[in-house]
């Protein structure tokens, strides 16, 4: 167990619809990542944040947006769902250190 | 985007044995992580390595940072049924805040009893 949980389990969507996904973080954690995990694939960085604030962004489109709340929870927005966003998405916490805690993910089946 | 390298791709070995698997990439990294990854789950960290040359045991488990900053290894001995999963390497290359864990591949390992 990490600490760190994640909503919904699973997701089914259309394509062109809008998801969100939701994590809170271990206690005591203030930096929130999400990874992107297509199958087969280890996960892809999407954003960091930081007492609410992205500072580090990977290799996706501005229509993968996130938020920070002051309790360190988060969320991942997608717009115009694709195929291709089909994947686990995770979210992984940490403090000061570099180690990275992950939740158990989220699956997105769009269809 | 980027991905560190590992290879083979599916390890199978017979309970009882050691197992031993590299990873590597073409930068450098502060930071190595090992995780496991089983179906429907989050990776789950195994062992955290933060200076160059450092040799880390977690149990059966044990990992090195290699000297040059662009490898590591993980070793699990004495195999037994519930090591079955996806091994991945993870390596940060930023300190502070801003930080991202750049993944390999995975290896899938089997355990024949």
């Amino acid at each position: 167990e990490t600490g760190v949980t994640q909503s919904p389990t699973h997701l089914i969507k259309t394509r062109g619809q809008q998801v969100t996904l939701r994590c809170s973080s271990q206690s005591g954690h203030n930096t929130v990542s999400w990874y992107q995990q297509a199958l087969g694939q280890g996960p892809q960085f999407i954003f960091q944040y930081y007492r609410e604030e992205e500072n580090g962004r990977g290799n996706f489109p501005p229509r993968f947006s996130g938020l920070q709340f002051p309790n360190y929870s988060s969320e991942l927005n997608v717009n115009a769902l694709e195929l291709d966003d089909s994947a686990l998405y995770l979210c992984a916490s940490r403090d000061k250190g570099e180690t990275q805690y992950f939740g158990p993910g989220t699956r997105l089946l769009v269809l | 985007g980027q991905q560190l390298n590992q290879s083979p791709q599916s390890m199978f070995i017979q309970e009882g044995e050691d197992v031993s698997m590299n990873c590597t990439s073409s930068s450098i990294f502060n930071t190595w992580l090992w995780y496991k990854q089983e179906p429907g789950e989050g990776p789950v960290l195994l062992i955290a390595l933060y200076k160059a040359g450092e040799l880390t045991s977690n149990g059966r488990l044990t990992a090195q940072f290699g000297i040059t900053r662009k490898d590591s290894f993980l070793n699990i001995s004495a195999s037994i049924p519930s090591d079955v999963g996806i091994y991945f390497c993870a390596g940060s290359a930023y300190t502070g805040a801003n930080s991202k864990l750049t993944f390999g591949k995975g290896i899938t390992l089997s355990v024949r009893p």
